[in-house]
């Protein structure tokens, strides 16, 4: 497709169990990234990559968090032990990085809302 | 963490008024974003002014930079029940970084 697609688009789960969230970039985008929206709230960094490497993680809230991109292109956000404080919507975003490496417009998919009950 | 903030958190205009929005940062930056979030959706870029620029436009839109001041603001023209919707300054930091982190936002109610 020509967006960003994320899969799924809600998920409802137990406290506890293990989710993962599928990030599908645009074709070319070097740069990919995961925020964290709560309600009300402005997206939360949580992880960049620049091709296959995170370039910055800082923004995972702790060890039960983990993303990869394997192959530069997909991306897979996972969450082991989920708690309720996890709920929100994970949007996935990329980019194309520019020349001077400074980072241009952010192309955005709809998000997968997560919910944790 | 949110690099910026966003004032005022809310307005609500009438249809054809003027809407601006204020962004603030902390950190010298590459480049500031402005986005537009309709409820529930994604979030979709409007306009990117690089550090060395004051001002540009685009449409009915006029984003300004005052980077002495650490500070940017928007300006929605002649504003539509359209333009409803939450609006996001977003920055990414000066010195190679592309961490790009966005603020708290401002919601935008435009009455028919």
């Amino acid at each position: 497709g020509a967006g960003v697609s994320q899969t799924p688009s809600n998920k409802v789960t137990e406290k506890g169990k293990y989710v993962e969230l599928r990030c599908d970039p645009i074709s070319g985008h070097t740069a990919l990234y995961w925020y964290r929206q709560s309600l009300g709230q402005g997206p939360e960094f949580l992880i960049y990559f620049q091709g296959t490497g995170a370039a910055d993680d800082s923004g995972l809230p702790n060890d039960r968090f983990f993303a990869v991109r394997p192959e530069g292109s997909v991306s897979t956000l996972k969450i082991q032990r989920t708690e309720r404080g996890d709920s929100a919507v994970y949007l996935c975003a990329s980019s194309f990085s520019e020349s001077s490496g400074a980072t241009g417009e952010l192309f955005f998919g709809e998000g997968s809302r997560l919910t944790v009950l | 963490s949110q690099q910026g903030e966003e004032d005022p958190q809310a307005l609500s205009i009438q249809e054809g008024e003027n809407a601006t929005m204020n962004c603030s940062y902390k950190t010298s930056i590459n480049n500031l974003q402005w986005y537009r979030q309709n409820s529930g959706r994604g979030l979709v870029h409007l306009i990117l002014i690089r550090s060395n620029e004051r001002e540009k436009h685009s449409g009915r839109l006029r984003v300004t930079l005052d980077t002495s001041k650490k500070s940017s603001s928007l300006l929605i023209t002649a504003s539509r029940a359209a333009d409803t919707a939450s609006y996001f300054c977003a920055t990414d930091r000066s010195g190679g970084y592309q961490k790009v982190t966005f603020g708290t936002g401002t919601k935008l109610q435009v009455i028919p």
